[in-house]
């Protein structure tokens, strides 16, 4: 079972940042929270990951509280091109480590 | 960046007969592959775990003797669907790990179609 919980979808509008929430108030010390995309179709992409600190890059900021029990992925300035499935997964680092995907949060982004 | 090549993306086969999937890690050595199921509308479901040179290691109500796993050199991972039936056709998707802290990157999937 998935050990963390979204809401199913979201919109937001084109440009504007998009704040897409996750909880995972059992999370472990050691399991990281990642997360990726879906767009139809295709295989999952990576987009952040993060143990306790907030983490940016080229993609998506990840904010994590501090007790690590919820995150905040968001995508600065969302475009149509953003429209996908995110995941929200936590996984423990290491080759044999699985990701156990949920339902995912769908984003529509809109012109 | 980490790249996983999976082959074909999409095939018809017709009932009965067997299917193989090609997942490759392009560059990276892949000590870990997973293959994951997608049904319309759903999530991935995780199918098996896949260690080079070992068996691989099935997710409870996964029938091994239908999805046969090799995984028999370091950038190489095979799913074959051994007398497909219409109730198989799904999108199979892959991914590949190494030793060290790289995330999870995934192929593109396979749709497969069995009529």
């Amino acid at each position: 079972d998935a050990k963390t919980t979204q809401p199913p979808s979201m919109d937001c509008a084109e440009g504007r940042a998009a704040n897409l929430p996750c909880n995972h108030s059992t999370i472990s010390g050691n399991e990281y929270v990642y997360w990726y995309r879906q767009i139809h179709s295709q295989g999952p992409q990576y987009i952040i990951h993060g143990l306790k600190n907030n983490e940016t890059n080229e993609m998506a900021s990840l904010i994590i509280t501090e007790d690590r029990k919820s995150s905040t992925l968001i995508l600065p300035h969302a475009t149509l091109r953003d429209t996908a499935v995110y995941y929200c997964i936590v996984r423990v680092t290491g080759a044999n480590s699985k990701l156990t995907f949920g339902k995912g949060i769908t984003l529509s982004v809109r012109p | 960046g980490a790249v996983v090549s999976q082959h074909p993306s999409w095939v018809i086969c017709k009932s009965g007969t067997s299917v193989k999937i090609e997942c490759r890690s392009l560059d990276f050595q892949a000590t870990t592959m997973f293959w994951y199921r997608q049904f319309p509308k759903q999530s991935l479901m995780l199918m098996a775990t896949s260690n080079e040179g070992s068996k691989a290691t099935y997710e409870q109500g996964v029938e091994k003797d239908k999805f046969l796993i090799n995984h028999a050199s370091l950038t190489l991972s095979t799913l074959t669907v051994t007398s497909a039936h219409p109730e198989d056709s799904s999108f199979y998707i892959c991914s590949a790990s190494d030793r060290g802290p790289l995330p999870l990157h995934f192929g593109n999937g396979t749709r497969l179609t069995v009529t």
